[in-house]
Parts: C-alpha cells; sequence; structure tokens
C-alpha cells in the first residue's frame, strides 16, 4: 500500500505559467516532508521542506502548501522555466527524515515548453 | 553546500562477482548514510540506514549478507553487492545528513549485471 502517492505521472507546462505538483499521503504520523527534483541518471536534489507545524513554506519560486486534514501537499513552481523540466518526488517522514524512513512517491515529470 | 559524491557512477560486472560502491560526504560530517535502490520508472526504496561505527539497519526484504554496508567514518559508506546477479541490475543511490532532517544525495551508481 502506497503511503506517499503522486497521482499524476507527468504535467506540461508553458513557460512562465505556473506549475503545480501534487502529493497525497494515508500516514498521519507523517509530521516532516520534502520535495526533491530529480534528473535522468542522478541523485535527487533536496528542494524544499515543510514540517507539519506549518501550511506553508516558501524560497524564491518555489512553494510548498501543506493540508494536514486533507493529508495533501502540493509544490508552486512560479514562475516555470525550462530548466525546471525534470523528475519531482515528493517525501514523507515521522519524527524526522533523520531516522531514514523517508516514503518516496513514484514522482512526477515536469516539462516545461519554451 | 552539501555535496555528497558516489563512486563509480556507472559499473558493469560479470554474474558472480561482488562490487563495492563508495559513498562520501565532501563538505560535512554525516550523522547518518541512507542506502537507496530505484528500479526504471519507480520510486526510490529506501534499502539501509547506517551510522559511524555501528551495524547498519537494514529494511525488511533486504539481504543483509548480500548487500554489505559499512560505515567507517563520518564522511565514508561504502556498498558492497555480493554475488551480484542480473536482478540486481539497478541504479543505487547513498544519501547522508548532518543532523538535520533534510538527508542529501548523491548522483547514484548504475550497475548492471551481465
Amino acid at each position: 500500500d502506497q503511503q506517499v502517492k503522486q497521482n499524476s505521472p507527468s504535467l506540461s507546462v508553458q513557460e512562465g505559467r505556473i506549475s503545480i505538483l501534487n502529493c497525497d499521503y494515508t500516514n498521519s504520523m507523517f509530521d516532516y516532508f520534502l520535495w526533491y527534483k530529480k534528473y535522468p541518471a542522478e541523485g535527487p536534489t533536496f528542494l524544499i521542506s515543510i514540517s507539519s507545524i506549518k501550511d506553508k513554506n516558501e524560497d524564491g519560486r518555489f512553494t510548498v502548501f501543506l493540508n494536514k486534514s486533507a493529508k495533501h501537499l502540493s509544490l508552486h513552481i512560479v514562475p516555470s522555466q525550462p530548466g525546471d523540466s525534470a523528475v519531482y518526488f515528493c517525501a514523507a517522514s515521522a519524527r524526522g527524515g533523520s531516522q531514514g524512513n523517508l516514503i518516496f512517491g513514484k514522482g512526477t515529470k515536469l516539462s516545461v515548453k519554451p | 553546500g552539501a555535496v555528497v559524491s558516489q563512486h563509480p557512477s556507472r559499473v558493469i560486472c560479470k554474474s558472480g562477482t561482488s562490487v563495492k560502491i563508495e559513498c562520501r560526504s565532501l563538505d560535512f560530517q554525516a550523522t547518518t548514510m541512507f542506502w537507496y535502490r530505484q528500479f526504471p520508472k519507480q520510486s526510490l526504496m529506501l534499502m539501509a540506514t547506517s551510522n559511524e561505527g555501528s551495524k547498519a539497519t537494514y529494511e525488511q526484504g533486504v539481504e543483509k549478507d548480500k548487500f554489505l554496508i559499512n560505515h567507517a567514518s563520518l564522511t565514508l559508506s561504502t556498498l558492497t553487492v555480493t554475488s551480484a546477479h542480473p536482478e540486481d541490475s539497478s541504479f543505487y543511490i547513498c544519501s547522508a545528513n548532518r543532523g538535520t532532517d533534510t538527508q542529501y544525495f548523491g548522483p547514484g551508481t548504475r550497475l548492471t549485471v551481465l
């Protein structure tokens, strides 16, 4: 049973517009959430994270929103750039990710078209 | 920054041989290092968690005698795939954290067993 779900395997957005990547989770014990960006044949790159005590965290063009009651989080990228094209993974953990129990979604492939 | 390197980036070996993959944190001391495996179009699956100077903790279903992990220092962990078989062919990624909740990933190692 998947505890972290990214239901959209792919997303295509025009350059300059907003990209919204969604992630749902089932485990109410998760208290820390992260987004990673991954290019083919490379390791994931950390983008942004959010603790369950917050509902929003912003870093430049990236904003993560957390809706605990809906067990849903989203990553907003605005404005989207062609260099943002990659696979984005949502990850969640309980008791902090330092425990190693990062549970990843299957990823969403974002394509930003010029 | 938080840079994690892996070596080699790509390895091809014959069935029955052993392969060692190194993971190094270059600019920080990692309290914990993690080993993941990713199959094509699948999510990252945690294999094991290792702390310097102690035995690794393996996830359910991961054979500890097959995937030997040594964490000799705060900046180096190694994964040895023993008696490799074609089904062990995969993308292996390590990560490390430095006492925070965020894991920083290496670039990955593509293992192909003939």
